[in-house]
């Protein structure tokens, strides 16, 4: 299938090591935050959100962090697996559910 | 069903043909949305639906696109005299909710004007 990321930027990591994706947003008044995983030929996959009250956030394998003062978020995977190659975005929410999506960060992860 | 399906998977249209792309929300879900992805890069908002309601019309590039949601469950999307730069991956998503929550995406429908 086509590759939806085509002139990203890439994180390449060893299969076993942790992975840092970084995103900066633009709109101090946005107040929910999502990670998104797209695989090449689907749709966007829910990773992991945080509203901006917090500052992190713990799911399976992965943590989100929130920095409200740079306006920066973060996200955290655990012992990256080949599965979880793929483009990762971050999404920030203004106005009901309208979501803005940044550039995206494409993941490979080397056997 | 069980997610967010949209059809068909792929379109090819001449340029100045119309388009019709057709999403079917999870069952129940209260919102809509509809994006566009052009290659290499995020979705960008199109539009937002609330049951039968397009409350966000704002990210419609032009007046050639028009979308609806009679019966505030399945939607379309009309592309009317596609141009090339129509040219893109059209996702949909649906929410249960109506403020912010969780959206889950359909697998897109890619759209190629030639």
């Amino acid at each position: 299938g086509e590759s939806v990321g085509l002139h990203l930027p890439t994180l390449s990591v060893q299969e076993g090591d942790n992975s840092i994706i970084n995103c900066a947003y633009s709109n101090s008044a946005s107040d929910y935050f999502i990670w998104y995983k797209q695989e090449s030929g689907k749709g966007p996959q829910f990773i992991i959100d945080i509203r901006s009250n917090m500052d992190k956030r713990q799911g399976q394998r992965v943590t989100v962090l929130l920095n409200k003062t740079v306006k920066h978020l973060s996200l955290q995977i655990a012992a990256t697996q080949p599965g979880d190659s793929a483009v990762y975005f971050c999404a920030e929410n203004r106005n009901f559910n309208k979501f803005y999506f940044g550039s995206g960060t494409k993941l490979n992860v080397k056997p | 069903g069980a997610g967010v399906s949209q059809s068909p998977r792929y379109k090819v249209a001449k340029r100045g043909q119309d388009v019709a792309l057709r999403c079917d929300p999870i069952s129940g879900h209260v919102s809509l949305f509809w994006y566009q992805q052009a290659l290499g890069q995020g979705p960008e908002f199109l539009t937002y639906f609330q049951n039968e309601a397009q409350l966000d019309k704002s990210g419609l590039p032009s007046d050639r696109f028009f979308a609806e949601r009679p019966e505030g469950s399945v939607s379309t999307l009309k592309i009317q005299r596609t141009q090339q730069e129509d040219s893109a991956v059209y996702l949909c998503a649906s929410s249960l909710r109506t403020v912010s929550a969780e959206a889950f995406f359909g697998q897109g429908t890619r759209l190629t004007v030639v």
